[in-house]
């Protein structure tokens, strides 16, 4: 099983639908998760930390299941602007140091 | 404004030559990465340091070294060792592992 493994899509939305990708991890010990964005040809911004109890930021939320260990991520009222690569990032947990970055699940919103 | 400076934005490598890219950071963070990221891939770890003075190895250091002789600082050379060096070089700090990373905006490395 891959470290952090992702729909690579795309996914091919209308402009206003709400879409939404999960993640699974390997990792049980993983404590932090976090959903990043990257525009093409463009470092990776932080969108939103993933907490267990779940959140949410504007039109963006963000689910944690640690029994099936996926997260997932969920785009209300979707912007073209939104149009991007979606990153799922996992600590190392378990003593170990930094973060896996899953490969990206690329959205395009369509007028 | 507090951010991450990487330096060049784009470098060309001959066969044989080392080559040094620069990161540099102003948001008083602990630990600093290095990550490469080709077409259509995942970010790959080169190297890490949590601390001044000290670096380990991340996913793939063969053909690459790093120094941390300041907290600011932390470059990547890419040695001709690295036989395969075209890439997306990424830089990225945190306050402490595990916490979200804040990224530069990337080095491209071509080979002439």
């Amino acid at each position: 099983r891959k470290e952090v493994e992702q729909d690579p899509g795309p996914f091919n939305v209308p402009e206003g639908a709400t879409v939404a990708f999960n993640c699974t991890y390997s990792n049980s010990a993983s404590q932090s998760f976090f959903w990043y964005r990257q525009d093409c040809r463009k470092e990776p911004k932080l969108l939103m930390s993933v907490y267990s109890s779940g959140n949410e930021d504007g039109r963006f939320t963000a689910q944690l299941n640690r029994a099936s260990q996926y997260i997932s991520l969920l785009i209300r009222d979707s912007k073209l602007s939104d149009s991007a690569t979606y990153l799922c990032v996992v600590g190392r947990g378990g003593g170990a140091d930094g973060l896996t970055f899953g490969k990206g699940t690329h959205l395009i919103i369509q007028p | 404004d507090g951010g991450i400076t990487q330096s060049p934005k784009y470098l060309f490598r001959k066969e044989g030559q080392n080559v040094t890219l620069s990161c540099e950071q102003n948001l008083n963070h602990d630990a600093m990465y290095w990550y490469r990221q080709d077409p259509g891939q995942g970010l790959r770890l080169i190297y890490y340091s949590q601390i001044v003075n000290d670096f380990q190895k991340g996913d793939i250091a063969e053909g690459y070294s790093v120094s941390r002789e300041k907290k600011e600082s932390f470059p990547l050379t890419v040695t001709s060792a690295q036989k395969n060096p075209t890439a997306f070089y990424l830089c990225a700090s945190s306050p402490l592992s595990n916490q979200p990373q804040h990224f530069g905006d990337g080095t491209r490395l071509s080979i002439l």
